[in-house]
């Protein structure tokens, strides 16, 4: 899997939009840009993922640049529950002979602190 | 709810002992995988199952098992010759129906061997 480099930590004000930038300059045309985070001592919890289209569902938006080498989620009006590790993933597809593709590789993700 | 169940939350095991955490899901998921998460680190991939009766080594598969005797049920056992094995140990799942499914992750099993 290409690997993902992101900022170790931010801060963002309640309300207001969190960015958060993950750069991907070896991504592949065959691998998808995951995005998940973690609330300390529960298990990830998943938030989008895409191609090369920019996505939106209920909890964010993914903007991913035209050519592919970086993207940032949008959180667009962040709460304090959203202070969480978060988690820039790209993830080849590799089926097996059964269907399905192996697991994600997570890095250290980006601390992202919502503050009162 | 469908979901992801892992048991118990905490565990606690001399050294030298062998231990099993349990994971099921009840999200009729073919794919099950098993993370281990240090302080302050990402997850790192030990096993994933695509199917049921078969399973394949992750990243750092030395001195765990596992079995996947049914679809809903894949347990992780953590040997005496895990050399570090006091961890954050996380079970996930997807469809494996396609390259594009998303993994869904379950609390965890926080273990400590003293």
């Amino acid at each position: 899997d290409a690997k993902t480099t992101q900022p170790p930590s931010m801060d963002c004000a309640e309300g207001r939009a969190a960015n958060l930038p993950c750069n991907h300059s070896t991504i592949s045309g065959n691998e998808y840009v995951y995005w998940y985070r973690q609330i300390h001592s529960q298990g990830p919890q998943y938030i989008i993922h895409g191609l090369k289209n920019n996505e939106t569902n209920e909890m964010a938006s993914l903007i991913i640049t035209e050519d592919r080498k970086s993207s940032t989620l949008i959180l667009p009006h962040a709460t304090l529950r959203d202070t969480a590790v978060y988690y820039c993933i790209v993830r080849v597809a590799v089926l097996y002979s059964g269907g399905g593709a192996d697991g994600l590789t997570f890095g250290k993700g980006t601390h992202l602190i919502i503050q009162p | 709810d469908g979901g992801i169940t892992q048991s118990p939350k905490y565990l606690f095991r001399k050294e030298g002992q062998n231990v099993t955490l349990s994971c099921e899901q009840n999200l009729n998921h073919d794919a099950m995988y098993w993370y281990r998460q240090d302080p302050g680190q990402g997850l790192r991939l030990i096993y994933y199952s695509q199917i049921v009766n078969d399973f394949q080594k992750g990243d750092i598969a030395e001195g765990y098992s596992v079995s996947r005797e049914k679809k809903e049920s894949f347990p992780l056992t953590v040997t005496s010759a895990q050399k570090n094995p006091t961890a954050f140990y996380l079970c996930a799942s997807s469809t494996g129906k396609n390259y594009n499914s998303p993994l869904h992750f379950g609390n965890g099993t926080r273990l400590t061997v003293t």
